[in-house]
């Protein structure tokens, strides 16, 4: 089947202004996690969800960031008020199950720039 | 907290030939899993391999392999044979047995092949 999916491949936004990235998970995965991987560093956590609900919204910077999985399919990463710092690729990734020893299957991520 | 550390920035090898990439670890947790990911400039994260602590066996994959050494918390990668197709950046990543989460990454290693 398909793998996960990301829209857009790439965003360019204005300081200040809200955008959405969307993630489209690989079918009957259970569990989906988003990473923000900065340049030249390697991806780091911000959220994870277990079907709908978040069960590990740790690694998210700052309220203005925010994500949701209505359905428990497709999730939307939220970020308001974006600042230049923002900047990075949104890394998506699904798992069928949440234990530790389940591969994550990453997507291509979305490069958003913050002008 | 868990941290991952990736001393080797960029590494090359001549087609054909044999490389290691260095990755250490640090944590208090006995039960752990290690993964190596490779991301090619298209972005997607793929994994290459992967390691549960509590097995002595390194585990291998083809032309990769791992030299896991849990009492010196290390976890390098043996790429045999390069080839090409290989050259990209490689992480790699630590998670939790306990954990349903999230992956910690370091900050990669660019591997470039020279044909």
């Amino acid at each position: 089947g398909a793998g996960v999916s990301q829209t857009p491949s790439n965003k360019v936004t204005e300081k200040g202004k809200y955008v959405e990235l969307r993630c489209d998970p690989i079918s009957g995965h259970t569990a989906l996690y988003w990473y923000r991987q900065s340049l030249g560093q390697g991806p780091e956590f911000l959220i994870y969800f277990q079907g709908t609900g978040a069960a590990d919204d740790s690694g998210l910077p700052n309220d203005r960031f925010f994500a949701v999985r209505p359905e428990g399919s497709v999730s939307t990463l939220k970020i308001q008020r974006t600042e230049r710092g923002d900047s990075a690729v949104y890394l998506c990734a699904s798992s069928l199950g949440t234990g530790p020893q389940e591969t994550q299957y990453f997507g291509p991520g979305t490069r958003l720039l913050v002008l | 907290a868990q941290t991952v550390t990736q001393s080797q920035p960029e590494m090359s090898v001549q087609e054909a030939e044999t490389v290691t990439l260095s990755c250490t670890y640090d944590t208090s947790e006995s039960d752990y899993y290690l993964f190596w990911y490779k991301q090619p400039p298209s972005r997607q994260m793929i994994l290459v391999i992967r390691q549960e602590a509590y097995k002595q066996q390194n585990a291998t994959e083809n032309r990769f392999s791992v030299n896991f050494q849990k009492a010196a918390k290390s976890f390098s990668l043996k790429i045999s044979d390069s080839q090409l197709g290989d050259a990209a950046m490689y992480f790699c990543a630590y998670r939790s047995y306990g954990s349903q989460g999230n992956l910690i990454f370091g900050k990669g290693t660019k591997l470039s092949v020279k044909p």
